[in-house]
């Protein structure tokens, strides 16, 4: 039968605000990560991305910023749109698995006119 | 430039039938492409990975015979669902990396915009 769906976390912010969205990563020997946006409907789309000899990058209106130490990451999006609204999956890729990209479980934005 | 493409973004077809899903990187040339299925509020789960010129390599768990994967040249991948059950109903999604795959951890991946497979 049909599985059930998960419930995704949602934050939800104010336009204009400044939207945080945090993913936690299990493998250490991950070495390069990306955060992606999905809309409904539609295939995720590349957002930014970092690598493990990185802390910090900017991109247009976001930030990603990895916490090794605890295996934290995070995307920072500026003065959020009502176009940001979507699911955001940060996603690893782990140096013994060669290009093979491991996704996290999601979170939903929602921007309040 | 880096857009894949999949045809058809949506199919209905009947319990026991076959369904062919296509995956085409239209700018460049992908040698690895995947193969992932998302349930509904569910993260993506890669299925595969899809390798021109030789077999596909299955996660744990998904059903080669089932899922048939055929990556015909540089820019094409297809993912054939066999004997589809409506336990298969879900949203499928394709990947292509650009750039040097040679190099572990440098290739981002383009995401295809899905195709919905609805099995009745």
């Amino acid at each position: 039968g049909e599985s059930v769906g998960l419930h995704l976390p949602t934050l939800s912010v104010q336009e204009g605000d400044n939207s945080i969205i945090n993913c936690a990563y299990s493998n250490s020997a991950s070495d390069y990560f990306i955060w992606y946006k999905q809309e409904s409907g539609k295939g995720p789309q590349f957002i930014i991305d970092i690598r493990s000899n990185m802390d910090k990058r900017q991109g247009q209106r976001v930030t990603v910023l990895l916490n090794k130490t605890v295996k934290h990451l995070s995307l920072q999006i500026a003065a959020t749109q009502p176009g940001d609204s979507a699911v955001y999956f940060c996603a690893e890729n782990r140096e013994d698995s060669s290009y093979k990209l491991i996704f996290g479980s999601g979170t939903r934005l929602l921007v309040r006119p | 430039g880096a857009v894949v493409s999949q045809h058809p973004s949506w199919v209905i077809c009947k319990s026991g039938t076959s369904v062919k899903i296509e995956c085409r990187s239209l700018d460049f040339q992908a040698t690895t492409m995947f193969w992932y299925r998302q349930f509904p509020k569910q993260s993506l789960m890669l299925m595969a990975t899809s390798n021109e010129g030789s077999k596909a390599t299955y996660e744990q768990g998904v059903e080669k015979d089932k899922f048939l994967i055929n990556h015909a040249s540089l820019t094409l991948s297809t993912l054939t669902v066999t004997s589809a059950h409506p336990e298969d109903s879900s949203f499928y999604i394709c990947s292509a990396g650009q750039g040097a795959l040679g190099l572990i951890g440098t290739d981002t991946q383009y995401f295809g915009p899905g195709t919905r497979l609805t099995v009745l």
